[in-house]
């Protein structure tokens, strides 16, 4: 069974660091791309950028382009959402996907970790 | 890159058919047969629900289909059900090698 396990629930003060991950299990976790998605409360989905695992080979939207680091760490089927200074509008829930290449979508996905900054 | 654009919100009784439309551009939508819709329940991750414009993934009802006309694609549920309830999104592969999402749709079953 295919499965994307996000680490839990973040509360941290604006200026912090932060990384989420993203373990992926039950398939060849090199054969397909992982991608990030931001959800504003209450707001739509946005694509953040993907990866590909095996090579570390990144996208990212022009909108998060220098706000966030996306990396990977194929020997252990992870993949990693971070930043270096958080800010309150960081406040979200960050989904990882899985990132079908062939038709380019997004055909399994994590549960979800929200992150909260405040002071 | 600019959000696809969906309606904000469309309703139907349950046994009816609706649509939901997804508006892009030649660089997004119409450039590309890779549009993909998705499901969110409340306080639920994203389903795929259709791929590649039409196609449906193993498990996912018959009663979800999906077609593309120029820059503008479409996500219709047939013989609505209480459960269908939920918001939808578009997505797109874009020139630029990105993705972007539509705004998304609340679909109401009334």
């Amino acid at each position: 069974e295919v499965q994307l396990v996000q680490s839990g629930v973040e509360v941290k003060k604006p200026g912090e660091s932060l990384r989420i991950s993203c373990k992926g299990s039950g398939y060849s976790f090199t054969s397909y791309w992982i991608t990030w998605v931001r959800q504003m409360p209450g707001k739509g989905l946005e694509w953040m950028g993907r990866i590909d695992p095996r090579d570390s080979y990144i996208n990212y939207s022009p909108s998060f382009q220098g706000h966030v680091t996306i990396s990977a760490d194929k020997s252990i089927s992870a993949a990693y959402l971070q930043w270096s200074s958080l800010k309150a509008s960081d406040t979200a829930m960050y989904y990882c996907a899985r990132h079908f290449t062939a038709s380019s979508s997004f055909d399994y996905w994590g549960q979800g970790t929200l992150v909260t900054v405040s002071s | 890159q600019s959000a696809l654009t969906q309606p904000a919100s469309v309703s139907g009784s349950p046994g009816q058919s609706i649509t939901i439309s997804c508006t892009g551009t030649s660089s997004d939508v119409g450039g590309y047969n890779y549009v993909s819709w998705y499901q969110q329940h409340p306080g639920k991750a994203p389903k795929l629900m259709i791929y590649d414009v039409s196609d449906r993934p193993s498990g996912v009802s018959h009663r979800f289909s999906g077609s593309k006309s120029g820059n503008t694609a479409s996500l219709t549920i047939s013989g609505l059900q209480a459960e269908d309830e939920a918001d939808y999104y578009c997505s797109s592969y874009t020139s630029s090698t990105t993705w972007v999402f539509g705004g998304g749709t609340k679909l109401t079953v009334l």
